[in-house]
């Protein structure tokens, strides 16, 4: 099975910071990888398929990026709304797999 | 606009069996219908990260698993009624959690439309 490694597995930034996360596949997943948000008491929504591409209707301070094992996320002006769980999942192979998640809180 | 309803949840003893159910609806608006895509089962323990469970196919015919589950689950839909199924049998403690059915975008194998959960609780 593919392992998926997110990092930082919390942070804490401030409203109009540059906020990055990492997900780190354990074998080669090409583009096969998709960003989701998870607010408390929510479905998870999502942001980024195919390691890039905006899903429809979501903010455009989001962005993906990468290709093979190493993927990050990036919020280029964190916004109070953006306070949420953040997971990575790969749709290489099945059994397909999430990372562990990154909580985002605002100071 | 697509939306998925699941059912079925409750609170069962370990080793009894329980199925449940996702409904779809609001696909017709741009042309697109159940059978058009795959669909999983994503499970999450409140207060802990995502699982994958299963998939199935746009026809059924192709199902995957984690291995977690292998043997005692088993996903399905019937197209004709617009639903997904997860039969779950032998239930563990570690079942328990919050089950999301979704939608995969066809072309990208993303999941890009998602159910509020319906909660299953193994607990003796």
């Amino acid at each position: 099975d593919i392992q998926m490694t997110q990092s930082p597995s919390s942070l804490s930034a401030s409203v109009g910071d540059r906020v990055t996360i990492t997900c780190r596949a354990s074998q080669s997943i090409s583009s096969y990888l998709n960003w989701y948000q998870q607010k408390p008491g929510k479905a998870p929504k999502l942001l980024i398929y195919a390691a890039s591409y905006l899903q429809s209707g979501v903010p455009s301070r989001f962005s993906g990026s990468g290709s093979g094992t190493d993927f990050t996320l990036t919020i280029s002006s964190l916004q109070p709304e953006d306070s949420a769980t953040y997971y990575c999942q790969q749709s290489y192979s099945s059994p397909q797999t999430f990372g562990g998640g990154t909580k985002v809180e605002i100071k | 606009e697509v939306q998925l309803v699941e059912s079925g949840g409750v609170v069962v003893q370990p080793g009894e069996s329980l199925r449940l159910s996702c409904e779809a609806s609001g696909f017709t608006f741009d042309g697109f219908t159940f059978d058009d895509y795959p669909m999983h089962w994503v499970r999450q323990v409140p207060g802990k990260g995502l699982e994958w469970v299963s998939l199935i196919s746009w026809d059924g015919d192709s199902t995957y698993y984690v291995d977690s589950v292998k043997g005692r689950f088993t996903i399905s839909r019937d197209n004709s009624k617009n639903s997904l199924y997860l039969q779950m049998n032998s239930l563990k403690t570690e079942d328990s959690g919050l089950y999301f059915c979704a939608k995969e975008n066809s072309g990208n194998s993303a999941l890009d439309v998602w159910g509020q959960g319906t909660m299953v609780t193994v607990s003796s």
